[in-house]
């Protein structure tokens, strides 16, 4: 099974910090038809996840451009250029171009 | 506006099976894969399995955790899609989502809570 290894764990921020969340694989993530299906999600206190980048570097609609993400192969970067008091939880990469898909531990980011 | 609700959570002794329902709509199910990802107390994400879309022949995967004591089904008719759990644990107890490929849609969740 592909592992994805997230540092770092947590994450203390100020608002207005940029911050960025490795997310790293045991196995390259480039699927065979040319995609990589590397996604980061967002979960709240108290909510479900949701779906802040897909493809690694995709912008998910109705999410603020201050999320990016970027990276290829094993290696993949979300940053948060800007942090704002609602950005707090955990945030979680997950791939699909392997099955099973595997999700990262996540990193928990705190506002200072 | 898409819409995901999950049912069927709820107190199970060890041993016990349940049948989770998730009801879509807003979006073209027929042309989604569809997983199940569960959430135990405190805890990270995991998937659990994942069903394909027609054109994939309804392919299904599980996890190795979990294989052999789920079965993951789905109704386009219905725009549901079903995850029958059986033998269940008491590490089992978890939130079971609903959710589209590349994860774009979530449900709330549904509590299944193993437990004598």
């Amino acid at each position: 099974d592909v592992v994805l290894t997230q540092t770092p764990p947590t994450l203390s921020a100020t608002i207005g910090q940029s911050v960025s969340i490795s997310c790293r694989s045991s196995q390259s993530l480039l699927h065979s038809n040319g995609n990589t299906y590397l996604h980061w999600l967002l979960q709240r206190p108290g909510q479900s996840p949701q779906l802040l980048i897909y493809s690694v570097s995709r912008l998910e609609s109705g999410v603020p451009n201050r999320f990016s993400g970027s990276g290829s192969g094993t290696d993949f970067t979300l940053k948060i250029s800007g942090v704002e008091a609602e950005d707090l939880g955990v945030y979680y990469c997950v791939q699909g171009t392997h099955a099973p898909l595997t999700f990262g531990s996540g990193t928990k980011l705190e506002i200072k | 506006e898409v819409q995901i609700l999950e049912t069927g959570g709820g107190l199970v002794k060890p041993g016990g099976s349940l049948r989770l329902s998730c009801a879509t709509s807003g979006f073209n199910f027929n042309d989604y894969f569809m997983n199940w990802v569960r959430q135990a107390p405190g805890k990270g994400l995991e998937w659990v399995a994942q069903i394909r879309n027609k054109n994939y022949n309804y392919a299904t995967y599980y996890a190795e955790s979990l294989e052999g004591r789920v079965t993951i089904s789905r109704d386009d008719s219905k725009s549901s899609v079903y995850l029958q759990v059986s033998s269940l644990r008491a590490e089992d107890t978890a939130i079971y989502y609903c959710t589209s490929n590349a994860f774009a849609y979530w449900g709330q969740g549904t509590l299944v809570t193993v437990s004598s």
